[in-house]
């Protein structure tokens, strides 16, 4: 059973629309992270929060937002999407060691028409 | 430039023998490891870990290697299954950041 929860799994939309991939965990980590992946790429971390009202952009620029307002919840918008963002989203979360290693949602596979 | 890599796309396996999936680090910072399997249209599940202290640990049949020196770490799957089809990234950490920064990574495809 899934702990970490993504909506939704594929979207198609055209091009301009705002769009809000969700993400939700139940195990009250406190850090979350949004990954890119392209097919055959690595995975490209794009934003990531440490708590609540907490968030950073990631090494890999990306023209998304997020916001952190509860520690369960951590959406990703896209104020005006492109084809240029049809990609995989990945979101994770962990807990506090970091070596303990992220637990992913299944993904939002989005592409932009 | 990839801090990460893994240089192998892919790999074809016989079932019952052992999987060999390799990566190569650049950063000497790196202190955690870790390796996650990935199905078609799933988010990657955490299979195993090690941090720098170690050289070697194992969690049933996968065992991870760490060579520091060479920075380069690999799993062994053995005996691999056709279960284990699927693509497999490593990922690597710095002590102070809880970033992971990830690898390409390999499919690999066990035959049956």
């Amino acid at each position: 059973e899934a702990d970490i929860y993504q909506t939704p799994r594929y979207l198609v939309i055209g091009t301009g629309k705002k769009i809000t991939l969700e993400c939700s965990q139940t195990m009250g980590h406190d850090k979350m992270y949004w990954y890119q992946q392209d097919p055959g790429m690595e995975l490209h971390l794009i934003h990531y929060s440490y708590g609540v009202n907490s968030t950073e952009k990631g090494d890999l620029s990306s023209e998304s937002t997020v916001s952190r307002i509860r520690t369960e919840h951590f959406p990703l918008t896209l104020e005006s999407a492109r084809p240029s963002h049809t990609s995989q989203y990945l979101c994770a979360s962990s807990e506090y060691e970091g070596w303990s290693g992220y637990t992913f949602g299944s993904g939002t596979r989005l592409t932009v028409v | 430039d990839q801090q990460v890599k893994q240089n192998s796309p892919s790999l074809s396996v016989q079932e019952g023998r052992i999987s060999i999936l390799n990566c190569d680090y650049t950063n000497s910072m790196f202190d955690y490891f870790l390796w996650y399997k990935k199905y078609p249209a799933e988010g990657p599940t955490f299979l195993i870990s090690i941090s720098s202290i170690k050289d070697k640990n194992e969690d049933g049949r996968f065992t991870v290697f760490l060579n520091k020196s060479a920075k380069h770490l690999s799993l062994h799957i053995v005996p691999s299954q056709p279960g284990d089809s699927a693509v497999y990234f490593c990922a690597a950490s710095g002590q102070e950041t809880y970033k992971y920064i990830f690898g390409t990574g390999t499919r690999l495809k066990v035959l049956a």
